[in-house]
C-alpha cells in the first residue's frame, strides 16, 4: 500500500522562488528520503533524514521531519529551471531492512 | 556513491514473450532491489535480490512472473515473463551503500519496456 503521500501533486513556480513540497506517511519509520526524477529517467538521491532528526540541509535543500504528525517537507530555495523534475518521498519503515515505500510524487515546473 | 548500469535501456516487445534485464554495479553490495514504475505512477518494490538464494518477493509479485537471479554481489537480472501490455513500465534496480555511516539507496537508470 502507498506509504507516502505528497502534496501538492503539481507545482509551478518562477525561477528564483522557493518550492515547498510536503509528504505524509502512515507508519513508524527508520528514515525518510527524497528523490528527484527527470523525465522518466533514473532516480537521484537528494537527502535522507533519520527518524530522530528534525531538520537537515544540503545545499539549496532543506528537509524537515515531524514524526508526531508523520510528515516531512522539502524546501528548494532559489529554484532554477534545472530543478524541473518529479520529486518523490520514500520511507523506510521500521524493520523494513532498507526496503523503501514511495509516494506518488510531485511534478515541479520552474519557469525561466 | 554507486555506479549502476542497466541493459537494455529500453525495449519494445510482443505480448507473450519474455525479457531479461541486467543490472551491474561497480562495487560489491549486499542489498539489491528491483522496482517497477508504471506510466505516470510511483515506484513499487518487486523483490529483494538475495545473493546465493531465492529472491524475496513483495505482495502481488511472484517468481514465475518475475524470476530474479543474483549470482554475485555486483550483478542481478530480472526477467519479465509472458509479457502483456500491463507490464509496460520502467524497471529499476537499486542498491544500498553505506557511506560515512549513512545508508543510501542508489538507483540505476532504468529499463523502459513497452509491450505491444
Amino acid at each position: 500500500s502507498q506509504q507516502g503521500e505528497e502534496d501538492p501533486q503539481a507545482l509551478s513556480i518562477q525561477e528564483g522562488e522557493n518550492a515547498t513540497m510536503n509528504c505524509s506517511y502512515k507508519t513508524s519509520i527508520n528514515n525518510l528520503q527524497w528523490y528527484r526524477q527527470n523525465s522518466g529517467r533514473g532516480l537521484v538521491h537528494l537527502i535522507l533524514i533519520r527518524s530522530n532528526e528534525r531538520e537537515k540541509h544540503s545545499g539549496r535543500l532543506r528537509v524537515t521531519l515531524d514524526t508526531s504528525k508523520k510528515s516531512s517537507s522539502l524546501l528548494i530555495t532559489a529554484s532554477r529551471a534545472a530543478d524541473t523534475a518529479s520529486y518523490f518521498c520514500a520511507t523506510e519503515k521500521t524493520g523494513a531492512n532498507s526496503k523503501l515505500t514511495f509516494g506518488k510524487g510531485i511534478t515541479l515546473s520552474v519557469r525561466p | 556513491s554507486a555506479v549502476i548500469s542497466q541493459k537494455p535501456s529500453r525495449d519494445i516487445c510482443q505480448r507473450g514473450t519474455s525479457l531479461t534485464i541486467q543490472c551491474q554495479v561497480d562495487s560489491q553490495v549486499t542489498m539489491m532491489f528491483w522496482y517497477r514504475q508504471q506510466p505516470g505512477q510511483s515506484l513499487t518494490l518487486i523483490a529483494t535480490a538475495n545473493q546465493g538464494s531465492e529472491a524475496t518477493y513483495e505482495s502481488g509479485f511472484v517468481i514465475d512472473k518475475f524470476p530474479i537471479s543474483r549470482p554475485n554481489l555486483t550483478f542481478s537480472t530480472l526477467t519479465v515473463s509472458n509479457m502483456s501490455p500491463e507490464d509496460s513500465s520502467i524497471y529499476l534496480c537499486s542498491v544500498v551503500k553505506v557511506l560515512g555511516g549513512q545508508e543510501t539507496q542508489y538507483f540505476g537508470p532504468g529499463t523502459r519496456l513497452l509491450v505491444l
